[in-house]
């Protein structure tokens, strides 16, 4: 079956704009999780949903970034006024449920120039 | 403070040369723990999870296995396809939910 895909798959902006990172996850499955993975370290927790509502957004770094999941499917991460420090590859990942493991997208490459 | 830490940083093995990446945690209490392939470019790839101490798991030439502290991956007679990036993670069940916390990963490269 399709697994978690995530568009675009490369984004470069320029500082201060605002950008949109989509994640469609593996159907059925009720928990997604985002990430960001700076070069040469492991995924860092941002948020994570279960259904559509934001279980823990407590990894969000600031108010600059937002995440949400309408109807409990495809999620977008939103992220206002953006930085040079924001670069980094941005995953999802989807399960079954918030124990299980997790099957996550190529990820989104954003570059802010 | 939850902590994944896991050595070496990186590795170089010889094709059928067998050895072992470590991955030391600290929790609460352990929900679970979990490793994956990540390769260049590409999201992680899962492949075990482990739950409790002394469970071990296995696949083709992977066997993972756990203790109260570390988790070991071994790779036996290593091929050059087994080049990748071994990430693991752990959810604590009492700190923090249902975050996952994720080591810094292991480089490995299988020379021909």
């Amino acid at each position: 079956g399709a697994g978690v895909s995530q568009t675009p798959s490369n984004k470069v902006t320029e500082k201060g704009k605002y950008v949109e990172l989509r994640c469609d996850p593996i159907s059925g499955h009720t928990a997604l999780y985002w990430y960001r993975q700076s070069l040469g370290q492991g995924p860092e927790f941002l948020i994570y949903f279960q259904g559509t509502g934001a279980a823990d957004d407590s990894g969000l770094p600031n108010d600059r970034f937002f995440a949400v999941r309408p109807e409990g499917s495809v999620s977008t991460l939103k992220i206002q006024r953006t930085e040079r420090g924001d670069s980094a590859v941005y995953l999802c990942a989807s399960s079954l449920s918030t124990t299980g493991e997790q099957y996550f997208g190529p990820g989104t490459r954003l570059t802010v120039t | 403070e939850d902590q994944v830490t896991q050595s070496p940083e990186a590795l170089r093995l010889q094709e059928g040369e067998s050895s072992s990446l470590n991955c030391s945690y600290t929790v609460s209490g352990l929900r679970g723990l979990f490793w994956y392939r990540q390769d260049p470019g590409k999201g992680p790839e899962f492949l075990f999870t482990l739950y409790s101490a002394g469970e071990e798991k296995e696949k083709e030439r992977l066997k993972a296995t756990l203790t109260k502290k570390e988790s070991f991956l071994h790779i036996t007679a290593p091929k050059p396809e087994d080049s990748a990036t071994y990430l693991c993670a752990v959810q604590d069940i009492v700190n923090t939910g249902n975050q996952f916390y994720f080591g810094t990963g292991t480089s490995l490269t299988v020379i021909p």
